[in-house]
């Protein structure tokens, strides 16, 4: 099992409606967790990071995580063309999220405009 | 301009032949690191620094090398490459210990071929 999986996709949303990205690890002290965006031929950005259960929204973007089903998951509102990309998840054990930190695969997301 | 410099930025060789990629932030990041990505496997640790000094295995330390003797700098080593480190190796670096949520910051990628 890998610890940090993801469906490599491709998604495809269409321009304005929700993408839902989700992630599931098999660490159970996993305590930080991370959505980075890539653009094809370019570096990873963090876009979101979560610790606690819940949900937390910044603009356009809202994670959720459930540390008892071991699930994170990024939701991306009225998506425009350019959130086009690759969405990997990261998982730390670290409280501090900068320690050793997992990356699943990633999902290749499309938004047909 | 804050940033993560690599070089070089593309690198073709053989088989055996000792490389350093290097890596420099100047932001004075205490924390740095070093990936691989390859097609369906994603983005892998190979090691990290937490600080001077102090660095530890990622996920596929196996052939690779590093050194933190300053601050800024963190060089990536491969003493025998061989082919199946041909891959995009990115650093990245990020402050450590002054807050939850803070962001690692990556340099634009080396690409390697390993013949």
């Amino acid at each position: 099992q890998k610890e940090v999986e993801q469906n490599s996709g491709p998604l495809s949303v269409p321009e304005g409606a929700i993408a839902s990205l989700n992630c599931t690890y098999s660490d159970r002290v996993s305590q930080s967790f991370f959505w980075y965006r890539q653009y094809s031929g370019k570096s990873p950005e963090l876009i979101m990071s979560i610790y606690s259960n819940g949900d937390k929204e910044d603009g356009r973007f809202t994670a959720q995580l459930n540390k008892a089903s071991q699930y994170v998951s990024l939701l991306i509102r009225d998506s425009q063309p350019s959130d086009s990309a690759t969405y990997l998840c990261a998982v730390s054990r670290s409280n501090f999220g900068n320690e050793k930190l997992t990356f699943g695969t990633g999902t290749r997301l499309t938004i047909i405009p | 301009e804050a940033q993560v410099t690599q070089n070089p930025r593309y690198l073709i060789t053989v088989t055996g032949k000792k490389l350093t990629v290097t890596c420099s932030q100047n932001m004075n990041h205490e924390y740095m690191s070093w990936y691989r990505q390859d097609p369906g496997l994603g983005l892998r640790q190979i090691y990290y620094s937490m600080n001077v000094e102090v660095t530890d295995k990622g996920d596929v330390p196996e052939g690779y090398k590093v050194s933190r003797k300053e601050k800024r700098n963190f060089p990536l080593i491969l003493e025998s490459p061989s082919p199946n480190q041909t891959s995009l190796y990115f650093c990245a670096s990020s402050p450590y210990g002054q807050y939850r949520g803070e962001t690692q910051y990556f340099g634009p990628g080396t690409r390697l071929l390993v013949l």
